[in-house]
């Protein structure tokens, strides 16, 4: 089973900054990687796929890079809305797996 | 738009099963997208259970194959869990969602139901 790991586990951003979030796999996954948020009460919310594809109605903001084991997301400018947990999500090997998240958090 | 919404009891005993059902709407379940659960334990990260085609196929996740049954009704549009000789350790808010691509196995996830928190507590 492929480990994913996500750094940091807290993040701390002002409202207009710009967050960067780390997702290691321990072994290669090509770009079959997704990227989630999850709001507390709230089911995870997709927003990219392909490493770097945003989901429909995902905000330009967003976006993902990387391929094999290092992806990366950015949110270019913190909106209030954006304060939530996110997820990282290897879908090349069987079974999928999920990182443990990144909380972002307001400084 | 496709949505899922699951059901089920929130109490279970230890040692017994856990059921669920997760209901699409807006859809088909036999669209040729996989179909799947994920549960969260309370403050902790996500892990998928298992998946189910139209067709019937499943595949379960190896940590918890021997315990899961996934199984689909086409008449009713839903499919449902089943996690039997449950511990504390399956206390977790338990949701059903989608398979993005088409045929395909293994997937990201889009759309999720709304999840419903089950413990095992005596």
């Amino acid at each position: 089973e492929i480990v994913m790991t996500q750094s940091p586990a807290t993040l701390s951003v002002s409202p207009g900054e710009r967050a960067t979030l780390s997702c290691r796999a321990s072994q290669s996954v090509s770009s079959n990687l997704a990227w989630y948020q999850q709001k507390p009460g709230q089911a995870p919310r997709l927003l990219i796929y392909g490493a770097s594809t945003r989901a429909t109605g995902i905000p330009a903001r967003f976006s993902g890079s990387g391929s094999g084991t290092e992806f990366t997301l950015t949110i270019s400018s913190l909106q209030s809305e954006d304060f939530a947990v996110y997820y990282c999500q290897q879908y090349n090997n069987w079974p999928t797996t999920f990182g443990g998240g990144t909380k972002v958090e307001i400084k | 738009q496709v949505q899922l919404q699951e059901s089920g009891p929130g109490l279970v005993k230890p040692s017994g099963t856990l059921s669920l059902t997760c209901a699409v709407s807006g859809g088909s379940i036999s669209s040729s997208n996989w179909w799947s659960w994920v549960r969260q334990p309370p403050g902790k990260g996500l892990e998928w259970i298992g998946e189910i085609y139209h067709s019937g196929s499943t595949n379960y996740n190896p940590s918890l194959k021997s315990r899961v049954t996934i199984s689909v009704d086409k008449s009713k549009n839903q499919f449902s869990l089943k996690l039997s000789s449950v511990t504390a350790a399956d206390t977790a808010v338990y949701y059903c969602a989608r398979g993005g691509v088409k045929q395909q196995t293994n997937n990201w996830f889009d759309p999720w139901g709304q999840g419903t928190l089950v413990t095992v507590s005596s």
